[in-house]
Formats: structure tokens, C-alpha cells, sequence
């Protein structure tokens, strides 16, 4: 079935470090990508998202690009904040049929000042 | 503000009690959708409703019964807590509707169950 994985945690970043959280995927087809971050006490919230191979999603300077070949969709910022500091997880939605989205267990950074 | 509502944020069980969690949303969503959250294992999905009137099950349906409503609503029922349904369980819900696509999730705060 389909499945996704992620780097564990928990990582420990300076502020202003490069992030990186690896997700890579399975999946029949070519699925729709997700980044969801939770911060502490909240629900998830949608961070981006990508459809198609080669889409870039970006927001907040957050970005992660959909690879078809290597199946990932890797989570990169250029420089952290203490307020990043929350869950994040990569989640699959296959473009066919009615399936619910299938999340990655998740991956806690917390950013020290 | 729009979005996904939970209730209640809190609730302390005894093993053997029942209760319903209940989940409304305003954004004329179709499919709604029930996770429970544990340490180490991210989400997993108990129950969706692709659309009003029907109801699937997800990965660990056992112990819980769930109820769309109407389009709004999707309520999900502990018949018989057990400490393993000890959990923060969250709501969501997504515009697609049957066959649609690339839509994300928006979900609720929350609710935090201990059963003791």
C-alpha cells in the first residue's frame, strides 16, 4: 500500500541553520505531496504542497520539490527560527479514487536561539 | 472564523463509558475525516466520509463507530473506552468530493481522551 517516510527526529538546530527533513514516498501513480506542520498544542495546518513531478511548493521560505525519480519530497529552509519550532509531516494523496491522505509519523525540530 | 471545530478540547473516560466526539465544519467541505495521534506513530486515520451519507473505514477502525449527519457534521463514538484508545484524535475535513483531487486537509484543535 501506499506509504510514506520520514527522517526521524527530534533535530536540534541553531537560529538562522539550514534545514533539510527528508520524506520519500510509495506509491501507486503519481500521488499529490504534502507538507503539514504542527506546532505545540494545535492542530496540523497545510505548509505546501505539490501535484505533479517537478513542482516546487514554497511558503513561509519553506520549499520541497516533487522528484518522480528518486520519490521524495524533501523539506528545506535556508535559515530557521525559533518560532519554526514545531512537527512537521509529509503526507501522500494519490490522484485516483476517493483515499485519504496517508502521513509520514512525523518529524519534531526544535530551533534554539 | 471559518474552519474545522472540535468538542470537547479535554475529556477523562473510565474504562467501560461511552461518548461521542463531535466535529462541525462551515466551508461546505464534502469529505470529512477522523485521526488519532499517539507518540511515535504520527497519524492514522479511524474513519472518513467521502461524501454526506456514506462512511469508510481507515487503518484502526476497531472500538469506534462513526456518524455523517449531515454535511456539516461527523461525529465519531466510543461505545466502550479502553486505556489503549488513550489519544489526541483530531477532525478534518477536504473540499474534494468523490474522484477529486489535490485538495488538502484543514483540521481541527483537537481533542485530548485519556481513559483510565
Amino acid at each position: 500500500g501506499d506509504s510514506v517516510t520520514q527522517m526521524e527526529g527530534p533535530v536540534t538546530l541553531s537560529e538562522e541553520a539550514f534545514l533539510t527533513i527528508n520524506c520519500t514516498y510509495t506509491a501507486t501513480g503519481y500521488p499529490s505531496l504534502f507538507w503539514y506542520v504542527q506546532y505545540p498544542g494545535e492542530g496540523l495546518q497545510l505548509l505546501l504542497k505539490a501535484t505533479k513531478a517537478d513542482d516546487k511548493g514554497s511558503n513561509k521560505g519553506f520549499e520541497a520539490t516533487y522528484r518522480k525519480e528518486t520519490t521524495s519530497f524533501h523539506l528545506e529552509k535556508g535559515s530557521v527560527q525559533v518560532s519554526d519550532s514545531a512537527v512537521y509531516f509529509c503526507a501522500l494523496l494519490r490522484n485516483s479514487g476517493n483515499t485519504p491522505l496517508v502521513f509520514g509519523k512525523g518529524t519534531r525540530l526544535s530551533v534554539i536561539a | 472564523n471559518a474552519g474545522v471545530t472540535q468538542t470537547p478540547k479535554f475529556q477523562v473516560l473510565k474504562t467501560g463509558q461511552s461518548m461521542t466526539l463531535q466535529c462541525a465544519q462551515d466551508m461546505n467541505h464534502n469529505s470529512m475525516y477522523w485521526y488519532r495521534q499517539d507518540p511515535g506513530m504520527g497519524l492514522r486515520l479511524i474513519y472518513y466520509s467521502a461524501s454526506e451519507g456514506t462512511t469508510d473505514k481507515g487503518e484502526v477502525p476497531n472500538g469506534y463507530n462513526v456518524s455523517r449527519l449531515n454535511k456539516r457534521e461527523f461525529s465519531l463514538r466510543l461505545e466502550s473506552a479502553a486505556p489503549s484508545q488513550t489519544s489526541v484524535y483530531f477532525c478534518a475535513s477536504s473540499e474534494a468530493g468523490p474522484g477529486e483531487v489535490g485538495y488538502g486537509y484543514t483540521f481541527g484543535s483537537g481533542t485530548r481522551l485519556t481513559v483510565v
